[in-house]
């Protein structure tokens, strides 16, 4: 079974700066998928920022990029420029890529979550 | 397009007391998940669905009951609540294929008093 561990409750960042999140994972699966999800207090899951573990280049959306190491199983979000908008939880998360059984059925596994908090 | 719609929002129970979450999506996806959030947690998955008629159990499946008559609707069903289920409730629905992206409801507030 794939675990996700998200070792900081919680961070703080001043708006205009930048901060990084952590996330690691266990797997002996060589092909899936690695998220961040954002939740603000509406509650929504909103999806930041997906990574394909058999494309080398870390991925980027505008202000959010990742820091994808496979060997050493990291997947750190960072938020260049922070805004008071981004202050929420982020949660990492792991999906196997559905394999020709289709037994993974695209289930997340989720890390237990990072409060940031952002300073005006 | 509504997306992925949760019945009721909130809502309080008494222990023993049972109820139905329900979960509608529009976009004619094929899969269908129920999820539990717990402080310090994450997300956890209770029950999933592959396809209309088909379910299957997830990691924290005890004490809930799930059923899929039809594609758009998953249905989570508690038989007897407790004050361990008291929690927020996520349904979930994404397209079979390759893209991966899953498609969150807002989320039922459920406490069980």
């Amino acid at each position: 079974a794939q675990t996700v561990t998200q070792s900081q409750p919680e961070m703080s960042v001043q708006e205009a700066e930048t901060v990084t999140l952590s996330c690691t994972y266990d797997t002996s699966e060589s092909d899936y998928y690695l998220f961040w999800y954002k939740q603000p207090p509406s509650r929504q899951m909103i999806l930041v920022i997906r990574q394909e573990a058999y494309k080398q280049q870390n991925a980027t959306e505008n202000r959010f990029s990742v820091n994808f190491q496979k060997a050493a199983k990291s997947f750190s979000l960072k938020i260049s420029d922070s805004q008071l908008g981004d202050a929420a939880m982020y949660f990492c998360a792991y999906r196997s890529r559905i394999n020709a059984g289709g037994t993974s059925y695209g289930k997340l596994t989720f890390g237990q979550g990072t409060i940031l908090t952002v300073h005006p | 397009n509504a997306g992925v719609t949760q019945t009721p929002k909130f809502r309080v129970l008494k222990t023993g007391q049972s109820m139905t979450l329900l979960c509608a999506q529009d976009m004619n996806h094929e899969y269908m998940y129920w999820y539990r959030q717990d402080p310090g947690m994450g997300l956890r998955l209770i029950h999933y669905s592959v396809g209309e008629g088909t379910t299957a159990k997830g990691e924290v499946p005890d004490g809930y009951n799930v059923s899929r008559l039809k594609k758009q609707n998953f249905l989570l069903g508690l038989e007897s609540a407790a004050p361990s289920q008291t929690s927020v409730y996520f349904c979930a629905s994404r397209r079979q294929g390759a893209i991966p992206e899953a498609f969150f409801g807002q989320g039922t507030r459920l406490t069980v008093v």
